[in-house]
């Protein structure tokens, strides 16, 4: 069985501070990884995703992430936040079986203070 | 532009109502999927549908009911048997089930009075 967690369920930082969202995943085949984000009563956007290749991802607003899999990591990183990403953060996990099956973690609620 | 709509953005139910959620797409996605979202608990998958006429039950699937009669329309009821079923509710869609990029809805916050 798969699974996801994300190691942080609230991240507070200071604006223009760096930042990492950690996300581990269990597996034993082949997986797509996602991050997705949702601003306040709104839906999910999707951020970045890896599906082969580079294991550096770069996706929207300036963040990273960057795929491990001898940690079966996927963390999510900013060099420098602004108060606009203050959000929930989740990270998901797709396994390329028959049929379909992605899990979402818990998510990480980011806030970014003055 | 293409997208998902969701309707209503909030909406009340009485104890022992059936309300539907109703969740329409004009991306020709032929996957549709509706999430429920509580505090701290992330994203559970309720149903989902592949193609027209045809549906599967996700993971708390109890107290809920769906249909999928047209490509673009997916709406969610949600029975008196649900015991609790004040929550955030999501539809997304997707290209098909082997693309597992989704696109999402603005959500239904569904709280019962």
């Amino acid at each position: 069985a798969q699974s996801v967690t994300q190691l942080d369920s609230q991240v507070p930082v200071f604006e223009e501070a760096p930042v990492e969202l950690r996300c581990n995943y269990s597996s034993s085949v082949s997986v797509y990884l996602f991050w997705y984000v949702q601003y306040p009563n709104q839906g999910l956007q999707l951020l970045l995703k890896y599906l082969s290749g580079s294991t550096l991802v770069k996706g929207i607003n300036g963040f990273e992430a960057e795929f491990n899999k001898s940690q079966t990591s996927f963390h999510l990183r900013k060099p420098s936040v602004h108060i606009s990403d203050t959000a929930e953060y989740f990270c998901a996990v797709s396994v390329a079986l028959r049929g379909f099956k992605t899990i979402f973690g818990a998510g990480t609620r980011l806030f970014v203070k003055a | 532009d293409g997208g998902i709509t969701q309707s209503p953005k909030y909406l009340f139910r009485k104890e022992g109502q059936n309300v539907t959620l109703s969740c329409e797409q004009n991306l020709n996605h032929d996957a549709m999927y509706w999430y429920r979202q509580d505090p701290g608990q992330g994203l559970r998958l309720i149903y989902y549908s592949q193609i027209v006429n045809d549906f599967q039950k996700g993971d708390i699937a109890e107290g809920y009911s769906v249909s999928r009669e047209k490509k673009e329309s997916f709406p969610l009821t949600v029975t008196s048997a649900q015991k609790n079923p004040t929550a955030f509710y999501l539809c997304a869609s997707s290209i098909g089930t082997g693309s597992t990029v989704y696109t999402f809805g603005s959500g239904t916050r569904l709280t019962v009075v």
